[in-house]
């Protein structure tokens, strides 16, 4: 079974430190790919980036990076100089493959992230 | 943003009664799916839809049924609502290709008083 897993519940940090939000995850699979959404306050859950596993560069785009290391088991999510507008729940989550080309996403239990001004 | 419309936005009802969301799609996709949003258990897949009247069952299927007559419409029903069945549920629906995301609904939050 697939599981992926956020270690870190709550997270506050002050307005401008970087940030890194783990996630761990498990699959049999060769050929998968795992996600990071973020659900502000509002509610939404907002998709930021995929990631296959057969492509281990790492990713940058703007403010935000994405660490993918498979000989870990790990896609970390760090936020530098981190903003009020970044507070949220972050949820790292990992495709698993379903009927007719279908696939479902296993989620972590997700991240509070707070930033304090 | 995707063409995704839940309805409705909130709902409360009692122990015992049937209840049915309402998922609504204009991208035309095929694959649509409902999760639920339960705190310290993150999203949890109920069921998914491969295809007009081609549904499977999810991680935490029971208590619930779906259907799906229509490309655009999926829509979950909770025969008998349970006060576990409390939670916020969301929609998504996803396009063409392996690597496509999931992109989600607003959610439907649902108290069973």
């Amino acid at each position: 079974a697939q599981k992926v897993t956020q270690a870190q519940t709550e997270i506050s940090v002050v307005e401008k430190e970087d940030v890194t939000l783990d996630c761990v995850y498990e699959t049999r699979d060769t050929t998968y790919y795992l996600f990071w959404y973020k659900q502000p306050p509002s509610g939404e859950l907002v998709f930021l980036i995929r990631r296959n596993s057969f492509d281990e560069q790492n990713e940058i785009s703007g403010r935000y990076s994405w660490n993918f290391q498979k000989s870990t088991s790990s896609f970390n999510f760090t936020i530098t100089a981190s903003q009020v507008v970044d507070s949220a729940v972050y949820f790292c989550a990992l495709s698993e493959a379903g009927g007719a080309g279908s696939y479902q996403l296993t989620f972590g239990k997700g991240t509070k992230l707070s930033v304090i001004p | 943003d995707a063409g995704i419309t839940q309805s409705p936005r909130h709902k409360v009802t009692e122990t015992g009664t049937p209840v049915t969301l309402r998922c609504h799609q204009t991208e035309n996709h095929r694959y649509m799916y409902w999760y639920r949003q339960d705190p310290g258990h993150g999203l949890r897949l109920i069921h998914y839809s491969y295809g007009v009247k081609d549904t499977d069952k999810g991680e935490v299927s029971d208590g619930y049924s779906v259907s799906r007559s229509k490309t655009e419409d999926f829509l979950l029903t909770l025969e008998s609502a349970t006060s576990s069945q409390t939670s916020v549920y969301f929609c998504a629906i996803r396009g063409p290709g392996d690597n496509s995301p999931l992109h989600f609904g607003n959610g439907t939050r649902l108290t069973v008083t």
